[in-house]
């Protein structure tokens, strides 16, 4: 079974500046899919960014930016000119492409708290 | 708009009843799915339904039941079985075309959930 962590429960960053957050993940699988969720205070859950295991170029959304290191099953998201609006807990998920078929769901990490400082 | 609509927003369970939370979705999605959220925990999946009239076991699949009669709606049912269903739940769907490799990539869309507390 997959396992994703989340090391950081809790993370605090000045607005404008740049936050990383941290996401490992155990898996004997060589093709999967890894997703960062952002859930606000309202707890809809929004995808944030998607990254594919065959692809070594790092995925990028505007001013979110992850950075994957496959050998080192590490997907940590950067977060660049931090806004109020980006308040949220902020979940690393994991999805594996060799399911036979079926459509299992997202493991999800604990998640770490981001606040942003005025 | 396209969306997926869980209903109600809150629910309230006594002890040995049953309850069905609601999940309804537009966007056309083949998959559906349930998960819990606990406080401080990330989300487990509880059931998904890849097809109508088809559904697997997730995790934490015991206490629970769902159907899948119509494309549009996956509804969850928390029995008395579970003996600790206060938490947070949320209904999720995505494009997942049977047959395709690369249909996993696709994300999932969440609703707005349901909170299940006991009386």
């Amino acid at each position: 079974a997959q396992t994703v962590t989340q090391s950081q429960p809790e993370m605090s960053v000045q607005e404008a500046e740049t936050v990383t957050l941290s996401c490992t993940y155990d898996t004997s699988e060589s093709d999967y899919y890894l997703f960062w969720y952002k859930q606000p205070p309202s707890r809809q859950m929004i995808l944030v960014i998607r990254q594919e295991a065959y692809k070594q170029q790092n995925a990028t959304e505007n001013r979110f930016s992850v950075n994957f290191q496959k050998a080192a099953k590490s997907f940590s998201l950067k977060i660049s000119d931090s806004q109020l609006g980006d308040a949220a807990m902020y979940f690393c998920a994991y999805r594996s492409a060799l399911t036979g078929g079926g459509a299992d769901g997202l493991t999800f990490g604990k998640g770490t708290h981001l606040i942003i400082q005025p | 708009d396209g969306g997926i609509t869980q209903s109600p927003k809150y629910l309230f369970r006594k002890e040995g009843q049953n309850v069905t939370l609601s999940c309804e979705q537009n966007l056309n999605h083949d998959a559906m799915y349930w998960y819990r959220q606990d406080p401080g925990q990330g989300l487990r999946l509880i059931y998904y339904s890849q097809i109508v009239n088809d559904f697997q076991k997730g995790d934490i699949a015991e206490g629970y039941s769902v159907s899948r009669e119509k494309k549009e709606s996956f509804p969850l049912t928390v029995t008395s079985a579970q003996k600790n269903p206060t938490a947070f739940y949320l209904c999720a769907s995505s494009i997942d075309q049977l047959g395709l490799y690369t249909w996993s990539n696709q994300p999932q869309h969440f609703g707005d959930g349901t909170r299940l507390s006991i009386l």
